[in-house]
């Protein structure tokens, strides 16, 4: 099962900043938070991944709780091309497990 | 650096036939992860495979089996193709093995099965 919990939709207009939250309360000390997203029958496309501090990258942000249970990913300026289910996961040595993730729809 | 390629991008196949698909991974990598995405289970883990050896499993039945090439290069076979196999199978690299390696997926094999 998956280790996360992520609202199953969101909406963001185009410009602002999208922020997608993920509950991974119970994340081990060497487990890391990674994101991708998913266009429309793609591949999963990797956006960024973290330990325990923030993280940013050209994509995206991730911000990261200081307990570790909840992180929240960033896209500052979101555009209609990052419609996309967004997936959170936590990874340890084993597989990626997929939740349902959230399908964050960028409104013109 | 070319990312994951797989073949072929899409298949038709009917109850009872077998599929391999391909994946090659992005140069360099050599772990190989296979999962299976379907509408109403989701993004499902099959395997792994590292140095071609099979390094995890995924709750699949025998029919799912896969191997690595000593280039990395990954094929998965589905025999006795049943209509719940229909699906996109999706293929992964990662430089090496564990929980710290970043896996990449390619575009994906769409099969459907009639």
């Amino acid at each position: 099962d998956a280790k996360t919990t992520q609202p199953p939709s969101m909406d963001c207009a185009e410009g602002r900043a999208a922020n997608l939250p993920c509950n991974h309360s119970t994340i081990s000390g060497n487990e890391y938070v990674y994101w991708y997203r998913q266009i429309h029958s793609q591949g999963p496309q990797y956006i960024i991944h973290g330990l325990k501090n923030n993280e940013t990258n050209e994509m995206a942000s991730l911000i990261i709780t200081e307990d570790r249970k909840s992180s929240t990913l960033i896209l500052p300026h979101a555009t209609l091309r990052d419609t996309a289910v967004y997936y959170c996961i936590v990874k340890g040595n084993e597989k990626l497990t997929f939740g349902t993730g959230t399908r964050l729809t960028i409104i013109p | 650096k070319a990312g994951v390629t797989q073949t072929p991008r899409y298949l038709i196949k009917t109850r009872g036939q077998q599929v391999t698909l391909s994946c090659s991974p992005i140069s360099g990598h050599r772990s190989v992860s296979w999962y299976q995405q379907t509408p109403g289970q989701g993004l499902q883990f099959l395997f792994e495979y590292f140095s071609e050896t099979q390094r995890n499993k995924g709750n699949f039945p025998g029919r799912f089996s896969g191997r690595q090439f000593s280039n990395s290069r990954s094929e998965m076979n589905v025999s006795t193709l049943e209509l719940g196999d229909s699906a996109l199978y999706l293929c992964a690299s990662s430089p090496n093995t564990g929980g710290r390696e970043t896996q990449y997926f390619g575009p994906g094999t769409r099969l459907l099965v009639l």
